[in-house]
């Protein structure tokens, strides 16, 4: 089956720091990935979200680049903000239209 | 504005209550979803509704009844739920299964 393994948070940073959240998946075919953010008190809303290999998704100073030869969506900003702190979820959807979640990562950004 | 909205916002029921939660897009989309989200548990997937049709069940107990109108609305109803049913549910729509979801705030269910 499909599945998509994030990595294990809460992730602690300071404001300006750098910020990498690994994500891989295991799917057949080509799916489509996607970065979905959780502000507290919210539903998830779209980040990010690349279609086929080698693409990069961004938005909001977030990247993250389609890699198939590892099986890799991680996502990156280069000086997250007190405003970043969320949970950050990896997704995938197949062309089958199933759709996959990751765990979530927390994220806590202190002044 | 995300374009889907959810009400109630906060539901607190008892066991031997009966409840709707109500979902609305606005965007012209095709497909619904309805998901359960838990404290410290991964998002689950528990319904999915495209052109009005069910296509995925995910083993959701008989006691959460979904029903589909038409493309803009999905309903949950609930009836005799366990207090480990209180949790966030969460609706979500997109053009095509495919696609990317949409999300609502959110139905903070308390079950007494």
């Amino acid at each position: 089956g499909n599945s998509v393994t994030q990595m294990e948070g809460p992730v602690t940073l300071s404001e300006e720091a750098f910020l990498t959240i690994n994500c891989t998946y295991t799917a057949t075919g080509y799916p489509s990935l996607f970065w979905y953010v959780q502000y507290p008190g919210e539903g998830l809303q779209l980040l990010l979200k690349a279609t086929k290999a080698d693409d990069k998704g961004s938005n909001k100073g977030f990247e993250a680049t389609y890699r198939k030869e590892t099986t890799s969506f991680h996502l990156e900003k280069g000086s997250v903000q007190v405003s970043d702190s969320a949970v950050y979820f990896c997704a995938l959807n197949t062309n089958a239209g199933k759709s996959t979640f990751g765990d979530g990562t927390t994220l806590t950004v202190k002044p | 504005e995300t374009g889907v909205t959810q009400t109630p916002r906060h539901l607190v029921m008892g066991m031997t209550n009966k409840k709707s939660l109500k979902c609305e897009q606005h965007l012209g989309h095709n497909a619904m979803y309805w998901y359960k989200q838990s404290a410290k548990k991964p998002l689950e997937l528990m319904f999915v509704y495209n052109f009005k049709e069910q296509t995925e069940n995910n083993s959701v107990p008989s006691r959460f009844s979904p029903e589909c109108p038409n493309s803009s609305h999905l309903f949950l109803h609930l009836h005799t739920l366990q207090p480990e049913d209180s949790a966030l549910y969460l609706c979500a729509s997109s053009q095509d299964p495919r696609d990317e979801q949409y999300f609502g705030p959110g139905t903070r269910l308390t079950v007494t």
